[in-house]
């Protein structure tokens, strides 16, 4: 496993712009996840793909969140007219589908966004 | 519903133990607990399904309660690499697979 990439690491933006992140998955997780993570605080989830139908979304998320997972591969997360309440850490893991005790969620590194 | 962690941080000696817990109000189908460095990613460290489950490896084992409303992480002469912010992360209910992580509890292991 080459472990779950998300790309970019930081993204500095001013209020008012878009922005999209992209993750990839480990290879063959059937299940992908985005949290999100302000300083001090637990992730906080956002929404979840099982391969590439998104079936759970927070209640929490605005409509100016939208993410996809096209083919059921990498996913990506758009934030539209960025405020500086959405700086924080965005977090995706993955997951494979199997038996319950081994299904763990494998975490990338994040993308650190500062809206300013 | 948040599940809540007590202690809020813990400051412990090499060596030493600590316990930290994770409670909610309704039962819970699931609790997996995470360990979080600062600056990186979360990392699984178990799951447990069952009431009146214990698991655990190395010196560090968890248990979740009959009610399965409480578990407990417990670490055993901890070691300098056990600092970082422990999370426990519920799931409701079974195929939800919304886990919803809790307030989180940072422990110092110091030598």
């Amino acid at each position: 496993d080459t472990g779950v990439s998300q790309n970019p690491r930081h993204k500095i933006t001013k209020r008012g712009q878009n922005v999209t992140f992209r993750c990839d998955p480990i290879s063959e997780h059937n299940r992908l996840y985005w949290y999100r993570q302000t300083l001090g605080q637990g992730p906080e989830f956002l929404t979840y793909f099982q391969n590439e139908a998104q079936l759970e979304k927070s209640r929490l998320l605005s409509d100016r969140f939208s993410a996809e997972r096209p083919k059921g591969s990498f996913s990506t997360l758009e934030i539209q007219r960025t405020e500086q309440g959405d700086s924080a850490m965005y977090l995706c893991a993955s997951s494979r589908q199997g038996r319950l005790e081994n299904e763990k969620l494998f975490f990338g590194s994040g993308t650190q966004l500062s809206v300013l | 519903q948040q599940p809540v962690q007590s202690p809020q941080a813990v400051i412990l000696r090499e060596g030493e133990d600590a316990v930290i817990n994770c409670s909610s109000s309704k039962a819970l189908y699931s609790v997996h607990w995470y360990r979080q460095k600062h600056g990186e990613a979360p990392v699984f460290l178990m799951i447990l399904l069952k009431g009146g489950e214990q698991k655990g490896h190395d010196k560090i084992s968890a248990s979740f309660n009959e009610k399965k409303q409480q578990s407990s992480l417990y670490l055993t002469a901890s070691q300098l690499s056990y600092s970082g912010t422990y999370f426990c992360g519920t799931e409701k209910a079974s195929g939800t697979y919304k886990y919803i992580f809790g307030t989180g509890t940072r422990l110092k292991v110091l030598a």
